[in-house]
């Protein structure tokens, strides 16, 4: 059974950092691309970084390039969200994705998600 | 960039009914198009990718269609479970959600 388990959100004053972790199980997790979504409160769903299989590729949308960082440790199942410069936009809670296995950047499996309120 | 409108916002009906949700793109997405199902305090659920593929585990009530700009979700039997929130989702040129359509019992 494929589990995605988030971890490492709380309350964060603006312009600090937070590290989100992302424990992967029941699957290759080494052979599948991964993303973060996020989610304000009773707001939509928005991607805010995707990373290929192997570590080599990152994506972001301009919202969040150049604050954050998605990064992946296959030996560990494990991926990872660096969140720098925090603003209180960021607040949401932040789901980790499996990219599906057909071509396009779908997500077919999701984790329960954690929250990050950004606050002074 | 390619903005994604869903339609309605909230919808109210009764169980039974044939249900229709709208996703329409401001250009062509080529049936890259997903829609989730979201309940209340869950993480969101892939129901179908590729416009019109079902996942595996999906009840066989939900359907997707449509080309070009235009995309339908359509549950042809609603059922109590299905009270939710549904997001659609494109990916070609980037990854885009809509707001959403409510679903809820009328």
């Amino acid at each position: 059974e494929v589990q995605l388990v988030e971890s490492g959100g709380g309350l964060v004053q603006p312009g600090r950092s937070l590290k989100l972790s992302c424990a992967a199980s029941g699957f290759t997790f080494s052979s599948f691309p991964m993303a973060w979504v996020r989610q304000a409160p009773k707001k939509g769903l928005e991607w805010v970084a995707s990373i290929s299989s192997g570590g080599g590729g990152t994506y972001y949308p301009d919202s969040v390039k150049g604050r954050f960082t998605i990064s992946r440790d296959n030996a560990k199942s494990t991926l990872y969200l660096q969140m720098d410069s925090l603003r209180s936009e960021d607040t949401a809670s932040y789901y980790c994705a499996r990219k599906g296995v057909q071509l396009g950047w779908y997500f077919d499996f999701w984790g329960p998600g954690t929250m990050v309120t950004v606050s002074s | 960039d390619i903005q994604m409108t869903q339609s309605p916002s909230l919808l109210s009906a009764s169980v039974g009914d044939r249900v229709t949700l709208s996703c329409k793109a401001s250009q062509s997405i080529y049936n890259s198009l997903a829609w989730y199902q979201q309940k209340l305090g869950e993480a969101p659920k892939l129901l179908i990718y590729d416009a019109n593929s079902l996942q595996t585990g999906i009840p066989s009530r939900f359907s997707g269609s449509g080309s070009g700009t235009d995309y339908t979700l359509t549950i042809s039997s609603l059922q109590p479970e299905d009270v939710a929130t549904y997001f659609c989702q494109k990916y070609y040129s980037g990854s885009t959600f809509g707001a959403g359509t409510k679903l809820e019992l009328k």
